[in-house]
């Protein structure tokens, strides 16, 4: 069974400045999709990036990027530039290319913006 | 374009009493997901539907849960003689019939159950 692991529970970045979450996973699949989805207070859950396994080149949507390392079976986020507005849960999740195409998600990492 | 609507946001219920959840997928997405969320935890796969049939119900429990996904109507989660433990959010999620695997699931912004 596939599994999905955030080992940050928490993090906190000053505004304007670099953040890096991290997320690896487990898997014996070799296509599949991963994904980074944001949840605000609002509990809304929002698509932020995603990435095909069989791409090479790393997602990149304006401001987020992921380090996705195939081998070694991790998925970062990178936000740069981060706006106050990056406050959330960010959760990592995992979709496999066959099968009922089921989300596993991580546990989640809180990330804290200091003005 | 609406998106995922989901109700009631929020639902309360006494220990006993029947919970029933509504969401009626983005136009035209065939595919439904229902996922929950417990406090400071991930959102986790309870069942797969498409236009009246289940796909996969492996994340739901054996008891008391169930979940349609009529011709004509919302996707509709029921839990019957809910229990403390059943508070949550639970999440539904939809996706287009064609694209397969590579179409994102969109969510709703989920209905937050609370037992009392």
């Amino acid at each position: 069974a596939q599994t999905v692991t955030q080992s940050q529970p928490e993090m906190s970045v000053q505004e304007a400045e670099t953040v890096t979450l991290s997320c690896t996973y487990d898997t014996s699949e070799s296509d599949y999709y991963l994904f980074w989805y944001k949840q605000p207070p609002s509990r809304q859950m929002i698509l932020v990036i995603r990435q095909e396994a069989y791409k090479q080149q790393n997602a990149t949507e304006n401001r987020f990027s992921v380090n996705f390392q195939k081998a070694a079976k991790s998925f970062s986020l990178k936000i740069s530039d981060s706006q106050l507005g990056d406050a959330a849960m960010y959760f990592c999740a995992y979709r496999s290319a066959t099968g009922t195409y089921k989300y596993i998600f991580g546990t989640g990492t809180r990330l804290k913006v200091l003005a | 374009n609406a998106g995922v609507m989901q109700n009631p946001r929020h639902l309360v219920r006494r220990r006993g009493q029947e919970a029933r959840l509504r969401c009626s997928p983005m136009k035209g997405h065939s595919h439904v997901y229902w996922y929950r969320q417990l406090p400071e935890e991930g959102l986790k796969f309870m069942v797969y539907l498409q236009k009246e049939n289940i796909i996969d119900e492996s994340g739901m429990p054996k008891e008391r849960f169930s979940a349609e996904f009529p011709k004509e109507g919302p996707s509709i989660l029921r839990i019957q003689q809910v229990v403390r433990g059943d508070s949550a959010a639970y999440f539904c999620a939809s996706s287009p019939r064609t694209g397969g695997s590579n179409q994102p699931q969109h969510f709703g912004d989920g209905t937050r159950l609370s037992i009392l």
